[in-house]
């Protein structure tokens, strides 16, 4: 079967670095995405990945490792408005996306 | 910036009843999508829709139809609710499938069934 894992909550301080990773078992591969979700909102678009490598948005990265299958969302310099569930997701051979569970990322002040 | 509008936010239904969501995307995407987010599952997909009176099942169909007699509108439909299908409803339009295609999601309706 597909599969995507990520950790369920993760802590860090304001004004700190934090790496949420995401592991993935799918039929194919057409590209990783991540999306934040504040509670009682929509998911919104962050960040794509579909080769190897380190992509760089601000205070946002993602990287991504096809023969791993891993992934992660590195968020430097937090602030408390980062507090939201982060969703990895991966396109299938059929360009389905298949979605992990989320990782809710508390900050700390 | 494209916005996608769910008409609901809360609602609350009774076993039995016919439950209508609807989802109205306003930058001409071809696509539309409808999944439900429970908590601890990853977005599940429902129905999904290529283009006008068009829909294709995603993985969990039972219980649930959908309409797309127009372009920009993208109707979810429960037919006789269920207990079990009390959730978050989140609706999606993109504008192509393939390649790094951004979903755009509405705000979400979330579901009680009694």
């Amino acid at each position: 079967g597909q599969n995507i894992d990520q950790p369920t909550e993760m802590t860090a301080t304001e004004g700190a670095i934090v790496q949420i990773n995401c592991t993935y078992q799918t039929s194919g591969f057409n590209g990783l995405f991540w999306y934040q979700q504040h509670a009682g909102e929509a998911p919104t678009f962050l960040s794509y990945n579909v080769l190897d490598g380190l992509e760089e948005k601000g205070r946002f990265s993602s990287f991504l490792s096809r023969s791993k299958g891993y992934s992660y969302l590195l968020l430097k310099e937090l602030q408390m408005k980062d507090s939201a569930s982060y969703l990895c997701a991966v396109k299938d051979s059929n360009y389905q996306l298949i979605w992990g569970a989320g990782t809710k990322l508390i900050i700390k002040p | 910036d494209v916005k996608v509008t769910q008409s609901s936010r809360y609602l609350v239904k009774r076993t039995g009843e016919k439950v209508f969501l609807e989802c109205v995307q306003d930058m001409d995407h071809e696509n539309m999508f409808w999944y439900r987010q429970d908590p601890g599952l990853g977005l599940r997909l429902i129905y999904f829709s290529y283009d006008v009176k068009m829909k294709e099942k995603g993985d969990i169909p039972e219980g649930y139809s959908v309409s797309r007699e127009k372009k920009e509108r993208f109707s979810l439909i429960l037919e006789s609710a269920s207990t079990n299908q009390t959730s978050m409803y989140l609706c999606a339009s993109s504008p192509e499938i393939s390649g790094a295609n951004v979903l755009t999601f509405g705000a979400g309706s979330r579901l009680t069934v009694l």
